[in-house]
Parts: structure tokens; C-alpha cells; sequence
């Protein structure tokens, strides 16, 4: 079955960086892109990244643009979320998330990891 | 960007009832459109893809339908572990959720 497991959250002071990793497996990571999506508290669902399969194509929304870098490494089967010039507006549940295929969305998810930006 | 709303923000409804959830696209998304059920303090779960298919597992109570910029998700009979937030979410360009229905008995 498929399991997607993140880690790297924590607290961060702002302007400082912190990089979230997901380790996949039940399924060919290879074959398909991959998600970040984050939830503030108590707040609802914003994406915020997607690479494809290969990692050729990455796209970001606007809000982390610059600042948040996806990535992944097939031979690990493991997603990554640089995230630099950290701020307080970015504090939130980060979820990574499979996509069901040529990028129409995730089908499963994590349980997520926070990541909190305090000073 | 494509904005996507909601309506309601927020239902109660007794068990057994119909229940109904509006989502608007700024534009046309086609059926390009998900439906996830978020439980309190639990990662969201695709229920519906492509407008009106229903993923596999999930129980044919629910049920989604529309295309263009008008969506409709219903549960034909709520139960009480439906008891969740519901986010539509278009994948026409890059990925936008609603804002959510929270759906309470």
C-alpha cells in the first residue's frame, strides 16, 4: 500500500531555512509527480509545489516563488521541500502527496509535518 | 489564477439527510475537479476525481457532478462518520482548493 512518510518540520526564527524530506513506497516513484501541500492552523488546504516524475518540471505557487525549492531523488524514492527566507505566514502542516497523474491532482497523502516560523 | 469557492462554509444536518456542497471555478476548469474529505486532525482523502467519478473504497453515498465553473458534490444519506471539512480542487492550471465545508450533525 502506498506510504508516504515527511519529516524535517520543527521551529525556525524567521529569514532562517529548513528542509522537509518524504519517503515514499508501495508504489513506483519514479512514474509519477509529487506534491507539497501545506494547511495552516485551522485553516484550510494551499498548494504549494509540484515536480514532475522526472523532475524535469517543477511548478510553484506564487506565495513561495523563489524561496521554496522541490525536489526529489528516484534512486531513494524521496521528495524534498527546500524552504528558505522563512516566514511567519509559512507556519503550517506540510503535507506531501501523490499525484494521480499528468498533474490532475494527489491522490494519497501523508500524515504531514509542521513546521513552525517564530522568533 | 483560477479562484475556486464554496458553498456553504458550514452545514448541519441530521443523519440520513441529503447534503449538498457548491463549488465555483473563476473559469471554465472543464471537469477537471476533486473532492476531498478532511477529517479533524487526519490528512485530506480523494473521494471523487474528475467531477464525478467516485475513487475506489468510497462509499456510493457520495457523489459529484457538474463541468465549466459550476460543481455540485451530495452525500444521498449523511452518516455520522461523515463528519469532516470538504474541499473541491481544480488541476486545469497547477492546483487550487476551496476554501472548505465543514459539515456537521
Amino acid at each position: 500500500q502506498v506510504q508516504l512518510v515527511e519529516s524535517g518540520g520543527g521551529v525556525v526564527q524567521p529569514g532562517r531555512s529548513l528542509r522537509l524530506s518524504c519517503a515514499a513506497s508501495g508504489f513506483t516513484f519514479s512514474n509519477y509527480g509529487m506534491h507539497w501541500v501545506r494547511q495552516a492552523p485551522g485553516k484550510g488546504l494551499e498548494w504549494v509545489a509540484l515536480t514532475y516524475y522526472d523532475g524535469g518540471n517543477k511548478y510553484y505557487a506564487e506565495s513561495v516563488k523563489g524561496r521554496f525549492t522541490i525536489s526529489r531523488d528516484n534512486s531513494k524514492n524521496t521528495l524534498y521541500l527546500q524552504m528558505n527566507s522563512l516566514r511567519a505566514e509559512d507556519t503550517a502542516l506540510y503535507y506531501c502527496a501523490k499525484d494521480r497523474g499528468l498533474a490532475a491532482g494527489p491522490d494519497y497523502w501523508g500524515q504531514g509535518t509542521l513546521v513552525t516560523v517564530s522568533s | 489564477d483560477i479562484q475556486m469557492t464554496q458553498s456553504p462554509s458550514s452545514l448541519s444536518a441530521s443523519v440520513g439527510d441529503r447534503v449538498t456542497i457548491i463549488c465555483q471555478a473563476s473559469q471554465d476548469i472543464s471537469n477537471y475537479l476533486n473532492w476531498f474529505q478532511q477529517k479533524p486532525g487526519k490528512a485530506p482523502k480523494l473521494l471523487i476525481y474528475d467531477a464525478s467519478n467516485l475513487e475506489t473504497g468510497v462509499p456510493s453515498r457520495f457523489s459529484g457532478s457538474g463541468s465549466g465553473t459550476n460543481f455540485t458534490f451530495t452525500i444521498s444519506s449523511l452518516q455520522p462518520e461523515d463528519i469532516a471539512t470538504y474541499y473541491c480542487q481544480q488541476y486545469v492550471h497547477l492546483l487550487t482548493f476551496g476554501p472548505g465545508t465543514k459539515v456537521d450533525i
